[in-house]
């Protein structure tokens, strides 16, 4: 079966960086983009943005840009998101999700924690 | 940026009942609206795209409604398992997300 499977919870201090990381599997990686998204505490999903799996050229949703890099590795079915940086407020959930036409994000990461505090 | 406004923000009903969740976008999605369901600690799980299309697996008791800006979420008769945050999602161009609708045992 289709599925996305995130790596483990993170801690960090302010300035630090993280890479999550989502591996797919169950179906051509190659053939959905992959898009992430960050889901504070008590709030809605906040979409970031996404991967082409072609060109492997990321695109970044307003507020997203700088600070935070999407990347592939086609050979290991795998996207990773790294953030540098990070700030208090990078402290949420983030999501991977899979973007097929017409249902739009129709498979979910499990989700990964970042905390970031000193 | 398209803002999507769910009410109410909670809904407080008992099993069997009728939920009715709404969502209003700043200006037209067209048909490009969807529904997630989420529980705690768990992903969002696609419900309804194409603003009234059930995705994969997903019970008939939830359909969905609207066009243009004004769109509904209903779930016939509420079981045990619906008691959840509710989002709706416009996928235009960009994606953004409503600030959430929590169905909660009453």
């Amino acid at each position: 079966q289709v599925q996305l499977v995130q790596s483990g919870s993170e801690l960090k201090k302010p300035g630090a960086s993280v890479t999550v990381s989502c591996k797919a599997s169950g179906y051509t990686f190659t053939q959905y983009a992959i898009n992430w998204l960050r889901q504070a505490p008590g709030q809605g999903p906040e979409w970031m943005g996404w991967i082409n799996m072609y060109t492997e050229h990321p695109a970044y949703a307003p507020g997203f840009t700088g600070r935070f890099v999407f990347s592939l590795d086609t050979s290991v079915s795998t996207a990773y998101l790294q953030i540098n940086s990070l700030k208090a407020e990078d402290t949420a959930v983030y999501y991977c999700a899979r973007h097929v036409v017409p249902t739009d994000f129709d498979q979910w990461g499990q989700g990964t924690l970042v905390t970031v505090s000193s | 940026e398209i803002v999507l406004t769910q009410s109410p923000g909670t809904l407080s009903l008992s099993p069997g009942e009728r939920a009715t969740l709404s969502c209003r976008a700043s200006q037209s999605v067209s048909t490009s609206l969807a529904w997630y369901q989420q529980k705690p600690g768990q992903a969002p799980r696609l419900l309804i795209f194409g603003v009234s299309s059930r995705a994969t697996g997903i019970p008939d008791r939830f359909s969905g409604s609207g066009s243009g800006t004004d769109f509904t979420l209903t779930i016939s008769r509420l079981e045990p398992e619906d008691f959840a945050v509710y989002y709706c999602q416009q996928y235009t161009g960009s994606r953004t997300f409503g600030q959430g609708t929590k169905v909660e045992i009453k």
